[in-house]
């Protein structure tokens, strides 16, 4: 859903452990779900993106999961490292219907991996 | 890098005051979109545009406005700046209003004072 409140969710990693953030969405007719890297002072950057027709999907040491049931989506990365310490957004929108560009963007969790 | 750029990079205002910021497409681009990012939060959208016109907007006040020009650079204005209007402002371009996957600038941080 909407992002609402100043703390974002906090996740601590080891250097070389696997990652998982979670996020829950709020608009069952979203079709197109887009998870963001965001390094402090920089605008969002893509990772990996994935559709409704679609439960999973696999990038360079990331994978996408989407639960439609439950409106559930997560990303994990794999032997995690420094230089995925950052914010990660996760945003939803009704492609389809021409709504690509009115992302509605998740909470954010900050992730912090120690070496 | 996205190929999005956007000017200044830092602003200060006071409040009342107006701001005019700006925003240059990835080449190819014809729909531009902005929104505004609070301290701690995700970004929120303000509006689009898509071959100059306004084709979509979120839930900010009519002093929030924007213009797209012909070569696809956009701009955001801000009327009676107040002090909630910190933020960073960021603009998104995307091939076209079809097109899925957008691309973010790095941004222009406000500050009003």
């Amino acid at each position: 859903g909407e992002s609402v409140g100043l703390h974002l969710p906090t996740l601590s990693v080891q250097e070389g452990d696997n990652s998982i953030i979670n996020c829950a969405y709020s608009n069952s007719a979203s079709d197109y779900f887009i998870w963001y890297k965001q390094e402090s002072g920089k605008g969002p950057q893509f990772i990996i993106d994935i559709r409704s027709n679609m439960d999973k999907r696999q990038g360079q040491r990331v994978t996408v999961l989407l639960n439609k049931t439950v409106k559930h989506l997560s990303l994990q990365i794999a032997a995690t490292q420094p230089g995925d310490s950052a914010v990660y957004f996760c945003a939803e929108t009704e492609a389809l219907r021409g709504e690509g560009g009115k992302l509605i963007f998740g909470q954010g969790t900050e992730l912090s991996v120690k070496p | 890098e996205t190929g999005v750029t956007q000017s200044p990079t830092h602003l200060i205002k006071t409040r009342g005051q107006q701001v005019t910021l700006r925003c240059s497409s990835q080449s190819g681009h014809n729909t531009v979109s902005w929104y505004q990012q609070a301290l701690g939060q995700g970004p929120q959208f303000i509006f689009q545009y898509y071959r100059e016109e306004e084709n979509g907007r979120g839930n900010f006040p009519p002093r929030f406005s924007g213009l797209q020009f012909p070569n696809y650079s956009s701009e955001l204005n801000v009327n009676a700046l107040e002090l909630d209007d910190s933020a960073l402002y960021l603009c998104a371009s995307r091939q076209d209003r079809g097109a899925a996957e957008q691309y973010f600038g790095p941004g222009t941080r406000l500050t009003v004072t």
